[in-house]
């Protein structure tokens, strides 16, 4: 079946390093959105990458859609404590209102 | 400019009982969905609903759940006869153009289910 894979799993981060997560999908998407979790929170909508390449900047985090868009990256510059919490990747194939959630990345950033 | 609510925010359930949680989407959304997260995890696809319509039920255990989106009123996601599996968050979804290519899905706070 249809599989989006998130890695890494966890990742522990001095405040100010930097950090990635990256996903990969079985089937080329349409296109892939990115959510952010606060621990015992929801969800929260950050951003969507439709193009093939495309990149994406939102102040210290830059989104990344893969060339063949099936995988795609978010990468923040000198991670703060608020940045804590669990990033989603979810990917749409062709015509599909489904979202294939990642399993996603919890970050923690030590003060 | 309320966003998606749901509720209860919290549920406790003993195995047996039926659970009945609420989704009232966005203003001006008429596209559903539901997900269930289990501790760690991420979001599973359950169900994706139009008022009165059920359109993909694929990810939803053919016994004991069941959703529905009426004409008037809220989303309801009901289990029959929890058990102990059945402890999740359950998230709902609302979107304005459900199939249409891009369309964004905006979550609501979640119903953390406990069965005891």
């Amino acid at each position: 079946g249809q599989q989006v894979m998130q890695i890494p799993q966890y990742q522990h981060v001095q405040e100010g390093e930097d950090f990635t997560t990256y996903c990969n999908s079985s089937t080329t998407l349409s296109n892939i959105q990115w959510y952010k979790q606060r621990p015992g929170g929801h969800p929260v909508f950050l951003i969507q990458l439709v193009k093939s390449g495309e990149v994406k900047k939102q102040k210290r985090l830059t989104f990344q859609f893969g060339e063949a868009k099936k995988n795609s990256s978010l990468h923040i510059t000198a991670t703060q404590t608020t940045d804590v919490g669990t990033y989603f990747c979810a990917g749409r194939m062709d015509s599909s209102y489904k979202l294939i959630f990642g399993s996603g990345t919890r970050l923690l950033v030590r003060p | 400019n309320a966003g998606v609510m749901q509720n209860p925010r919290h549920l406790v359930r003993r195995r047996g009982q039926e659970a009945r949680l609420r989704c009232s989407p966005m203003k001006g959304h008429s596209h559903v969905y539901w997900y269930r997260q289990l501790p760690e995890e991420g979001l599973k696809f359950m169900v994706y609903l139009q008022k009165e319509n059920i359109i993909d039920e694929s990810g939803m255990p053919k016994e004991r759940f069941s959703a529905e989106f009426p004409k008037e009123g809220p989303s309801i996601l009901r289990i029959q006869q929890v058990v102990r599996g059945d402890s999740a968050a359950y998230f709902c979804a609302s979107s304005a153009r459900g199939q249409a290519g891009g369309d964004t899905q905006y979550f609501g706070p979640g119903t953390r289910l406990t069965v005891l």
